[in-house]
């Protein structure tokens, strides 16, 4: 089992640019999320998926979007990149159960310019 | 609204001294509550929690947990403290019966264990 996989591990981004940061899971998790951690602040949920093609937001969904495509697979989005986006996005999914552990991928660094 | 509060920024101890990480939180009704550890450049890893029961949760690496409803705090602590703990420490909760699907973290607390 290679857990929860997120891909780039690390990207530089113009003001303005648009990119994808991709998050799998191969646990057969139904529900996935992605946060964003800041210094001092914390985990902020962006946006979940309780279940396969379902998505919602969370906490600061603002200039992102997101994509279920499968059960595995949830994509973050980020259509036109401000500097304020700069974090580091982590992926996590979790089995069916609010008393479920949440598992997380290792993380995106994203720098924005 | 759910809220976690961790109000130490850094606990310094030294090695082979009890470590205690404060976490307290505030949610209508049960909560579940969650510590995780972050090793650098590394994803959250699940250390323990807490559910239901026993008030005293026993989790992973000998770290322990105890649930205080009163005081609303569910502090996380270890006996003897090993310089490979130094991390940083996420206290979460998530409110029972809600859909469970948003977990509020912590701030984090940034364990330093010197030799």
């Amino acid at each position: 089992n290679a857990g929860v996989t997120q891909t780039p591990k690390f990207q530089v981004l113009k003001t303005g640019q648009s990119m994808t940061l991709q998050c799998a899971q191969d646990m057969n998790h139904n529900s996935m999320y992605w946060y964003r951690q800041d210094p001092g602040m914390g985990l902020r949920l962006i946006y979940y998926s309780a279940s396969e093609g379902t998505t919602d937001k969370g906490e600061v969904p603002n200039g992102y979007n997101v994509s279920r495509l499968n059960k595995r697979e949830f994509s973050l989005r980020l259509e036109s990149a401000a500097p304020s986006q700069t974090s580091v996005y982590f992926c996590a999914s979790r089995f069916p159960g609010q008393q479920e552990t949440q598992y997380f991928g290792p993380g995106t660094r994203l720098l924005v310019l | 609204a759910q809220s976690v509060a961790q109000p130490e920024d850094q606990v310094n101890v030294a090695e082979g001294n009890p470590l205690t990480v404060k976490c307290t939180y505030s949610v209508s009704g049960n909560p579940y509550l969650f510590w995780y550890v972050q090793y650098p450049n590394r994803g959250l890893q699940f250390l323990l929690k807490y559910i239901t029961g026993d008030n005293l949760v026993k989790g992973s690496y000998g770290f322990e947990a105890e649930f205080n409803k009163s005081q609303t705090s569910f502090h996380l602590k270890k006996p003897s403290a090993l310089v490979s703990d130094s991390a940083l420490y996420f206290c979460a909760v998530r409110e029972a019966n809600t859909g469970g699907f948003k977990t509020i973290f912590g701030a984090g607390t940034r364990l330093f264990v010197k030799a």
